[in-house]
């Protein structure tokens, strides 16, 4: 089943708020993903972390693997209404070599 | 040119039908995977592959199979449909020595009546 959970499922906001949601999970993982997904599109990476604490920024995006290794949150500054879409979080655990487990999603929503 | 490119992008069909879906890369990766997408639950894996004649079950194989016919190609069967197989199916590949992330297509959208 599930291993990640992931909040809020779903973000209404103002365009120019700053935005957050996070992943956690009772399993160790070894690398954390963030993924955004458009309409008709397939998900399309956004950040990836590889260590523990490690804290890493894309443009507006940032991003942090927790020290705990269970969780991970993504920071979205200034929002525009490009922004809107689903943002997935994903990882790596342990055990499970390259296969991805995915939370179930944030869908947000930009309103000009 | 899409580095994934899925075949088709939509699909209606009826139950009991059986179903190919296609993926195929320009990447060069030897790893290539099959993920099912339903509302709410994010992106689950049915099968996967580390090489040609590797195949490899995920946490939801049940009613599906799959071919790795070349390092290029993995597809996807649904010997005979049922209705709640009716989601967007996306295939990704990635690649061992790199270590890069998973890249994903652009999915299909299947329709089971």
């Amino acid at each position: 089943g599930q291993q990640l959970n992931q909040s809020p499922q779903s973000m209404f906001i103002q365009e120019g708020e700053d935005v957050s949601m996070n992943c956690t999970s009772s399993s160790i993982f070894n690398t954390w993903l963030w993924y955004k997904q458009d309409p008709g599109e397939g998900p399309v990476l956004l950040i990836a972390l590889y260590k523990a604490g490690e804290l890493t920024s894309n443009g507006r995006l940032t991003a942090q693997f927790g020290i705990t290794r269970k969780d991970s949150f993504l920071n979205i500054s200034a929002s525009i209404p490009s922004d809107v879409g689903i943002y997935f979080c994903a990882g790596t655990r342990e055990t499970s070599g390259s296969r991805l487990t995915f939370g179930e999603g944030t869908q947000l929503t930009v309103n000009p | 040119d899409a580095d994934v490119t899925q075949t088709p992008r939509n699909r209606i069909t009826k139950t009991g039908k059986r179903i190919m879906l296609e993926c195929s890369q320009t990447k060069g990766h030897d790893r290539m995977y099959w993920y099912r997408q339903d509302p709410g639950l994010g992106l689950r894996l049915i099968y996967y592959s580390f090489d040609v004649k590797d195949i490899n079950k995920g946490e939801i194989s049940d009613g599906y199979s799959v071919s790795r016919q070349a390092q290029a190609k993995f597809s996807l069967s649904l010997e005979s449909a049922i209705p709640n197989q009716t989601a967007l199916y996306f295939c990704a590949t990635s690649d061992a020595r790199s270590n890069q992330p998973q890249h994903f297509g652009d999915g299909t959208r299947l329709s089971i009546l």
